[in-house]
């Protein structure tokens, strides 16, 4: 199963909004809608900050939405603050219990 | 409130084996599926391992099957993870995951484990 694939990095300025794509096929992405988009921090542990596309757990601001459109699914950060620069990864069920994560964009908060 | 630690990992020569444990507290732990995922130093994340509730079902990354076994101890609140023939690439900060209900996504909750592979 090959990684799905995101873009390195992506950047904005304190208040602007920022989108990051994770584009799969139709065997994981465009096949369930079981994405999950992950922070993770230097050093830390990665934390789920939106599940089956667009929902968020309990504690996740409303500054974390997300979509999918085909076979790619896309995070949105609006409102974008300094503790929101990090690594953030998508992940897709692909069917028989098996997962597959994209590759990580690094988020710059100019 | 939910608390997954691992534990269990170090250092290791090539063919050798290691036991990783996590040990889960704040939630119904025999009600929900566990997941390891795995991180290599400084590359990104990688879904290692599933297994169901009851232990029944479980599935492994094609990196790692046939090596790598996962089990749970309900009386004890843990989760495992047998790993045999350990090769260099197996270097990684290992995380539980809690998983979700009748739902195909996973939240992992500890600080890790380092597991490093080399002679």
């Amino acid at each position: 199963q090959s990684a799905l694939t995101q873009p390195p990095s992506a950047s904005g300025s304190p208040g602007q909004s920022v989108t990051i794509s994770c584009t799969g096929t139709s065997s994981d992405v465009g096949g369930y809608n079981s994405v999950s988009w992950y922070q993770q921090h230097p050093g830390k542990a990665p934390k789920v900050m939106l599940y089956e596309v667009s929902k968020r757990p309990s504690g996740v601001p409303d500054r974390f939405s997300g979509s999918k459109s085909g076979t790619t699914a896309s995070l949105t950060v609006s409102g974008l603050q300094a503790d929101d620069e990090a690594d953030y990864y998508c992940s897709s069920y692909t069917g028989s219990y098996s997962w597959v994560f994209g590759g990580g964009t690094k988020l710059t908060v100019l | 409130q939910v608390q997954l630690v691992e534990s269990g990992g170090g250092v290791v020569q090539p063919g050798g084996s290691l036991r990783l444990s996590c040990a889960a507290s704040g939630f119904t732990f025999s009600w929900l599926p566990m997941h390891w995922v795995r991180q290599a130093p400084g590359k990104g994340l990688e879904w290692v391992a599933f297994l169901q509730n009851d232990g029944r079902i479980d599935n492994y990354a094609d990196s790692v099957k046939g090596r790598f076994t996962a089990s749970r101890d309900t009386s004890k609140n843990t989760f495992y993870l047998q790993m045999n023939s350990l090769i260099p690439e197996d270097t990684a900060v290992y995380y539980c995951a809690r998983g979700a209900d009748y739902a195909y996504w996973f939240d992992p909750g500890g600080q890790g484990t380092l597991v490093t592979v080399s002679s």
